[in-house]
């Protein structure tokens, strides 16, 4: 079946720790997202890419890091800069034009301890 | 000023009603519109595009008058697995494909 997958799908980390979340795709699309959700709160980008090797700051950048290095995968790095990490996180891509819908994985919702 | 802004929720609705959701959007050089369902603790799932000229699936109809800069869903006979959390989302032309988040209104629907 084809679709994106993020995992894990719940992550505790301890203050000072750097975490990577993983997304994968086998939607053949070109283009990937990362987003954030607090409660109560719509999504706000964190990174994003329209091709391999090639990514752009979203609105919230700051504390985070992101790679493409392969059309499949966009894997994000939260740092130990990033001052409230505790945070549902949504990775998402999209096919062909910016016209086109995004469609998104499931999530990890991440938890600093 | 948020750059979209959707009706404040919840809405509580008895199944059967109909119910209407307004959001408004700032950037004239957005492009796509989309309404988006999002269920408790999951991932949001698109709902309907919107089309200048308006478009209805089913029970959804969605609007969009680009001189008011204003976009509604309208859910008719509604269903208990209606109930979820609408995003009013907006591409802007031009920037990478990155949509714009509404905060979402939240719809219960009670038997």
């Amino acid at each position: 079946d084809g679709g994106i997958t993020q995992s894990p799908k719940y992550l505790f980390r301890k203050e000072g720790q750097n975490v990577t979340l993983s997304c994968e795709q086998n939607l053949n699309h070109d283009a990937m997202y990362w987003y954030r959700q607090d409660p109560g709160q719509g999504l706000r980008l964190i990174y994003y890419s329209q091709i391999v090797n090639d990514f752009q700051k979203g609105d919230i950048a700051e504390g985070y890091s992101v790679s493409r290095e392969k059309k499949e995968s966009f894997p994000l790095t939260v740092t130990s800069a990033q001052k409230n990490p505790t945070a549902f996180y949504l990775c998402a891509s999209r096919k062909g034009t910016s016209r086109n819908e995004q469609f998104f994985g499931p999530g990890t919702r991440l938890t600093v301890l | 000023r948020k750059e979209v802004e959707q009706d404040p929720g919840p809405f509580n609705v008895p199944e059967g009603a109909t119910v209407a959701f307004n959001c408004t959007y700032s950037n004239s050089a957005s492009q796509s519109f989309f309404w988006y369902r999002q269920d408790c603790r999951k991932e949001p799932k698109l709902l309907m595009s919107v089309y200048s000229s308006g478009n209805e699936d089913g029970r959804f109809t969605a609007q969009l008058n680009r001189a008011s800069q204003y976009i509604s869903l309208l859910i008719r006979d509604s269903k208990l697995s209606d109930s979820a959390t609408y995003l009013c989302v907006v591409n802007i032309y031009n920037q990478g494909g990155k949509l714009i988040f509404g905060q979402g209104t939240e719809l219960s629907v009670k038997p």
